[in-house]
């Protein structure tokens, strides 16, 4: 079987800084994701990527870029923290027709 | 659009009782449906996933049936155990190559002894 690496577990920044949270998976997936998890609101989708250097918005794609610099790796930058922001980021992989296959998490704190 | 309401934010039940949470979609073409179980500090994982010959899907005591005359696919099992304590996503797929999902808020599960 295959994992979803992300790192790092847990990230605290400051308000302002630009922050980048990193996704590796060994299942040679094609299509890969970055969710946003918040208490009460769901996941949302902020960037994904159907191949290597493909990027496709998602719906919470504002104050983010992403990057898929190869098949097996997907990077997300938060470009400016926001104070008192509190989340969790979730990657995700998947090919064809097979269910997302998550990562567990990195876990952001803004001071 | 294409929307996933689950209208539990926390059901709180004994062990042994039944479990129902709710799901249902809109949706303009035939959607996959899907349930996805977090456990405390782990990642989401995929539970059941709806069949389009109408099958029932069934994991770990659980199941779910796509009623596409009322737009559901609530999650169903007949005796609560304590490790079901967990966050249950429902959420929809279009079909197509990218496998993106539409999520549902969530619902707490919190099985008491």
């Amino acid at each position: 079987g295959g994992i979803i690496t992300q790192t790092p577990k847990f990230l605290i920044g400051q308000e302002g800084q630009k922050l980048t949270l990193k996704c590796q998976q060994n299942f040679n997936h094609d299509t890969m994701y970055w969710y946003r998890q918040d208490s009460g609101k769901g996941l949302r989708l902020i960037y994904y990527s159907i191949t290597e250097n493909d990027l496709q918005k998602g719906d919470l794609s504002e104050g983010y870029d992403a990057s898929r610099e190869k098949k097996s790796s997907f990077s997300l930058t938060v470009t400016s923290a926001q104070k008192n922001e509190m989340a969790v980021f979730l990657c995700a992989s998947s090919i064809e027709d097979s269910p997302l296959y998550f990562g567990a998490g990195t876990r952001l704190s803004v001071l | 659009g294409d929307s996933v309401t689950q209208t539990e934010g926390l059901v709180t039940l004994t062990e042994g009782l039944p479990v129902m949470l709710n799901c249902t979609y809109q949706s303009t073409y035939s959607p996959f449906l899907f349930w996805y179980v977090q456990h405390l500090n782990e990642a989401p994982k995929l539970l059941l996933k709806s069949f389009t010959d109408n099958k029932r899907p069934e994991h770990q005591g659980f199941h779910a049936t796509l009623h596409k005359s009322s737009s559901s696919f609530h999650l169903q099992k007949s005796s609560a155990q304590l490790s079901d304590s967990a966050l249950y996503y429902c959420a929809l797929s279009l079909g197509g190559n990218t496998g993106k999902l539409i999520f549902g808020l969530g619902t707490t599960l919190q099985v008491q002894p």
